[in-house]
């Protein structure tokens, strides 16, 4: 069964600061993993994804996500923090196969200035 | 592309009334779910279908909730009676085959049951 850990509920970074937003995934099968941002009173867009292609992906407003193996990680970053990335993440996994994602519980992401 | 479309967007009731949200998938798009994201529950995943036929209902929380396909451009979600503990935000997303399972969400219905 395929599962996702997001950790750490909440993140606060100071503006221009680096952002780190864990995610661990557990699939039996090689995965599919995304990255999803929901705005406020917005529903979720994706961000960026993996689909086995290379290693580090890169996504919208200078996110990007790398995909390790070894440590069953998709941890995302964005190397300084703007005001609005203000939001909730989530990272969320599929396998090859017509299956729903699995989402993670999400991570709030507060930006201080 | 207008994306996915959800209709209402907010919509506030009294208990024990039938409520309906209604979902527009991308056009093409073979799959289609429905989700219901609250504070303290996060997102789940209530039912999903693939070219209208639902797939998985295991999340709709009881029978209360059903939801319907009638065609490829329009799906439903019904709850009848509503209680205060179904207030939440109701989201459909919609999905391609062959698109490594990428879904496309819409902006979400508000619902309040008073």
């Amino acid at each position: 069964a395929q599962s996702v850990t997001q950790l750490g509920s909440h993140v606060s970074v100071s503006e221009g600061a680096l952002v780190l937003l864990r995610c661990n995934y557990s699939s039996s099968v090689p995965p599919y993993l995304f990255w999803y941002v929901q705005y406020p009173n917005q529903g979720l867009q994706l961000l960026l994804k993996y689909t086995s292609a290379a290693t580090l992906v890169k996504g919208i407003n200078d996110f990007e996500a790398e995909f390790k193996k070894s440590e069953t990680s998709f941890h995302l970053t964005k190397p300084s923090a703007h005001m609005s990335d203000a939001a909730e993440y989530f990272c969320a996994v599929s396998h090859s196969g017509n299956t729903p994602l699995v989402f993670g519980k999400g991570t709030r992401l507060s930006v201080i200035a | 592309d207008a994306g996915v479309i959800q209709s209402p967007r907010h919509e506030v009731t009294e208990m024990g009334q039938e409520v309906t949200l209604r979902c527009k998938p991308i056009s093409g798009h073979d799959y289609l779910f429905w989700y219901r994201q609250t504070m303290m529950r996060g997102l789940e995943l209530l039912i999903y279908f693939n070219n209208n036929v639902p797939i998985d209902d295991s999340g709709m929380p009881e029978d209360r909730f059903s939801a319907k396909m009638p065609n490829a451009s329009f799906s439903t979600l019904k709850i009848q009676p509503s209680e205060p503990r179904d207030s939440a935000v109701y989201f459909c997303a919609s999905s391609p085959t062959g698109a490594y399972n990428e879904q496309f969400f819409g902006p979400g219905t508000r619902l309040t049951v008073l």
